[in-house]
């Protein structure tokens, strides 16, 4: 069974500090997706990552893939309270697909 | 119109009501996935239907049915639901099965009584 976890599972930061968030998936995959979802809401793509060296960026967050490492990141810079959520990972084979196991994070003013 | 909608937005029942959660994409997608997810947990696929076919059934049980009247309707119907099934149920499409983002609607909360 595909795993696919994630570190740290909560985080708490305070607002300008910058961190990242690890996603390790434990079979072969070129395709990852990042999600944040705000309690009780939906989920909202934030990124897709296709390839092997896969970088994005959008504002305050931007996301990478080493499919041979089977880890992607997610890397927050000078965080802000806005951006206080969970944050999943998703991968899929082609026939699995699998969340991880989410990051809860607080940003602290 | 990058929209999935679902209805109802809540939902209770009781284990012998026969109930059904509607969800609706006017985006031209082909694939279209029923989620569930537990408190503080993440999603887990449930169904997965491609060009109105199911493709994945990942072994739920058959208190839930799945339907897809065309390419941009998916039913799930409920039946003697048991209250551990209470949990936000999520419907997302995609341009095609599995292997392109994935856009989600904001879910049925269902409580079984």
């Amino acid at each position: 069974e595909l795993k696919v976890e994630q570190n740290p599972l909560f985080l708490s930061m305070q607002e300008g500090k910058n961190y990242t968030i690890y996603c390790n998936y434990s079979t072969t995959s070129d395709r990852l997706y990042w999600y944040r979802q705000d309690p009780g809401k939906s989920l909202e793509s934030l990124f897709v990552l296709l390839s092997n060296g896969a970088v994005k960026q959008e504002g305050r967050l931007m996301a990478s893939l080493d499919t041979k490492a089977r880890l992607s990141t997610l890397h927050i810079t000078a965080a802000v309270h806005d951006l206080s959520a969970t944050y999943f990972c998703a991968v899929d084979t082609g026939n699995q697909f699998y969340f991880g196991t989410g990051t809860s994070l607080t940003v602290i003013p | 119109d990058t929209e999935v909608t679902q209805t109802p937005k809540h939902l209770v029942m009781g284990m012998t009501n026969k109930k059904s959660l509607k969800c609706e994409q006017h985006m031209g997608h082909r694939a279209m996935y029923w989620y569930k997810q537990k408190a503080k947990k993440p999603p887990e696929l449930m169904f997965v239907y491609s060009y109105e076919k199911l493709s994945i059934n990942e072994s739920v049980p058959s208190r839930f049915s799945p339907e897809c009247p065309n390419s941009s309707l998916l039913n799930l119907h409920l039946h003697a639901l048991q209250p551990e099934d209470s949990a936000l149920y999520l419907c997302a499409s995609s341009q095609h099965s599995l292997v392109y983002e994935q856009y989600f609607g904001p879910g049925t909360r269902l409580t079984v009584t």
